[in-house]
């Protein structure tokens, strides 16, 4: 079974709506991760974070905030969400004690129109 | 710019072939380098990574080659088969077990019966 599993898995989300991704991971790692991937940009950190109540800011944390509750679940929120946020975007999980080694989610399309 | 590039889009390789795939990254701070593979709609895995402290490591048809003072590492694939077609990601990090991966935009892998 999955162990780090997003959802939703499709959303089309109308522009200045606000879009939350949520993800949950039964690895029970620390540390959790939100990437989007783009047609020629590969993928890009957005937030992560080193457990329960922390978050940080990734390379293009921008129009995107983070939620951490618990050792589970990680959410990413677009409050405002615009046309340049349509993407790809996967959850990550990783054990501090295996280095940075990251169990990716399935990813979630999201299309703003 | 970017930190970590792959500079071949695409790759074909005829089965039984040895499939190389090429990674330039630019921060000297690199000492963690993995390559991930990734399906059409799949999520990334993790293939085969390597710290800063050796030059090259091998698992089964998989070896990765690290050549720091030219800031290059390589995954070669050894007789490959169709079911290797797929999208890899070089990635590199910094720091003990931080999990902050810069990916490459990926090289399209097709192996050719």
């Amino acid at each position: 079974e999955a162990a780090v599993t997003q959802s939703p898995r499709n959303k089309v989300a109308v522009t200045g709506g606000k879009v939350t991704l949520s993800c949950n991971q039964t690895n029970n790692h620390n540390n959790m991760y939100w990437y989007r991937q783009d047609t020629g940009h590969g993928l890009r950190l957005i937030h992560y974070s080193y457990g329960a109540g922390s978050t940080e800011k990734g390379d293009i944390p921008d129009g995107y905030k983070a939620s951490r509750p618990s050792q589970e679940n990680f959410s990413l929120i677009l409050e405002l969400a615009t046309p340049s946020q349509t993407s790809v975007y996967f959850c990550a999980s990783g054990d501090r004690c295996s280095g940075n080694t990251l169990y990716f989610g399935e990813g979630s399309r999201l299309i703003v129109v | 710019g970017q930190q970590v590039k792959q500079s071949s889009p695409s790759l074909t390789v005829q089965e039984g072939g040895i499939s190389i795939l090429n990674c330039d990254y630019e921060n000297d701070m690199f000492d963690y380098f993995a390559w991930y593979k990734k399906y059409p709609d799949n999520s990334p895995t993790l293939l085969i990574s390597v710290r800063s402290n050796v030059d090259k490591r091998e698992d089964g048809r998989l070896t990765v080659f690290l050549n720091k003072s030219g800031k290059h590492f390589s995954l070669h694939i050894t007789a490959s088969q169709p079911e290797d077609t797929a999208v890899y990601l070089c990635a590199a990090g910094y720091g003990a077990n931080t999990g902050k991966l810069t990916f490459g935009h990926g090289t399209i892998l097709r192996v050719h019966p």
